[in-house]
């Protein structure tokens, strides 16, 4: 079992809808949680860290469950430049900083 | 916000040459960087972690020979792919932590050197 896990998408919606990502850690030890967004070709950049109470940035709400050990995202009202891969990203040790990443959710935000 | 630079950001190459590949925090002093590989479709996968004064910690699998690694100040680190092949062609990308906020585990990634070995 992948110590990340990630829906496996592609997810293809229309502009203006609600999508949702989960992800599950294997690890109940871990400490911090972020998601990442990935365009094409190009390096991640943090969207968002997520913390236990749950926060909202605009449009994106994070969350955590960690008794379920499962974080997940959700876009509303969906942009086309929402389109790009979101990566979940979990570390297991704060002092070694090691982090593990998700294999990653394609978004495709359509006219 | 950190920036965090790379260099070359594409590198073509014959085979059984070395690369070497530059990252800097521009902003801030990193006393520990990450290097990653990606290959197409799939996500980054942690190769070492490069620590300012001592030697990298790699991961199970990579070859430290094959990747050496070199973190001499607290704002550079250098991966060098020795004797590359067609195999080892790649998106490599760096990544900082800033030492001044050592409770944040935000990573502030560079933009990726591309890495094609013909």
């Amino acid at each position: 079992r992948k110590e990340v896990e990630q829906d496996p998408g592609p997810f293809n919606v229309p502009e203006g809808a609600t999508v949702a990502f989960n992800c599950t850690y294997s690890n109940s030890a871990s400490q911090s949680f972020f998601w990442y967004r990935q365009d094409c070709r190009k390096e991640p950049k943090l969207l968002m860290s997520v913390y236990s109470s749950g926060n909202e940035d605009g449009r994106f709400t994070a969350q955590l469950n960690r008794a379920s050990q499962y974080i997940s995202l959700l876009i509303r009202d969906s942009k086309l430049s929402d389109s790009a891969t979101y990566l979940c990203v979990v570390n297991f040790n704060t002092n070694a900083g090691k982090s593990t990443f998700g294999d990653g959710t394609t978004l495709t935000v359509k006219p | 916000g950190a920036v965090v630079s790379q260099h070359p950001s594409r590198v073509i190459c014959k085979s059984g040459t070395s690369v070497k590949i530059e990252c800097r925090s521009l902003d801030f002093q990193a006393t520990t960087m990450f290097w990653y590989r990606q290959f197409p479709k799939q996500s980054l996968m942690l190769m070492a972690t490069s620590n300012e004064g001592s030697k990298a910690t790699y991961e199970q699998g990579v070859e430290k020979d094959k990747f050496l690694i070199n973190h001499a100040s607290l704002t550079l680190s250098t991966l060098t792919v020795t004797s590359a092949h067609p195999e080892d062609s790649s998106f490599y990308i760096c990544s900082a932590r800033d030492q001044a906020y050592t409770s944040n585990n935000e990573q502030f990634f560079g933009p990726g050197t591309r890495l094609t070995v013909l």
